[in-house]
């Protein structure tokens, strides 16, 4: 039984390109949770998302940032034009309708030059 | 705002000891608490949790303890090992809110 998968492990990109973060749930849930986290310091909460649904935008930040999770495939996060203060680890987390439990991926590094 | 948050940055053991590890929260709303282990370079993962019309729960060398009274939260680990070095996160939910709210995390670390 596969864990939340996240892809890529690490992902470098030049200041103004694009950065976009995949994340796929555990199987059976679909609730899906996007954190950021920067050296020696907690998670931040950014984004909680249903399928096809945005329920909790609130950690977002307004320009640049955006996501989704389609009905079929992975959920997304995608960071436009990206600054160095962008440079974090993002993790995913899935939970299924009815349990407050995250369950975590790997995270992915981003690191923007 | 509201947050979570926890008093000791790093602790350092020797193997064998208990180790306590703390946390304090200030939403009084708040009624579920998780504890998160996170080793470099991984993702956090899941420990323990609580919910709030208990004060204690034990898990296999973990014990959570609740003191909704001082709105505090602790991590026991029995017999710790060098295994369990790591940073530990507490975190809350309010039923009513979907998303999880982290601390900042204590560092433990375990010399053999």
């Amino acid at each position: 039984n596969a864990g939340v998968m996240q892809n890529p492990r690490h992902l470098v990109r030049r200041r103004g390109q694009e950065a976009r973060l995949r994340c796929s749930p555990m199987k059976g849930h679909s609730h899906v949770y996007w954190y950021r986290q920067l050296p020696e310091e907690g998670l931040k909460f950014m984004v909680y998302l249903q399928k096809e649904n945005i329920i909790d935008e609130s950690g977002m930040p307004k320009e640049r940032f955006s996501a989704e999770f389609p009905k079929e495939g992975p959920s997304i996060l995608r960071i436009q034009q990206v600054v160095r203060g962008d440079s974090a680890a993002y993790f995913c987390a899935s939970s299924p309708p009815t349990n407050e439990k995250l369950f975590f991926g790997s995270g992915t590094q981003l690191s923007v030059l | 705002g509201e947050s979570v948050g926890l008093h000791l940055p790093t602790l350092s053991v020797q193997e064998g000891d208990n180790s306590i590890i703390n946390c304090a929260y200030s939403n009084s709303a708040s009624d579920y608490f998780i504890w998160y282990k996170q080793e470099s370079g991984k993702g956090p993962q899941f420990i323990i949790d609580i919910r709030s019309n208990m004060d204690k729960r034990q898990g296999q060398r973990v014990t959570v303890l609740l003191n909704k009274t001082v709105k505090h939260l602790s991590l026991q680990i029995a017999a710790t090992q060098p295994g369990d070095s790591a940073v530990y996160f507490c975190a809350e939910n309010n039923s009513g809110y979907s998303t999880l709210t982290f601390g900042k995390g204590t560092m433990l670390l375990v010399s053999p």
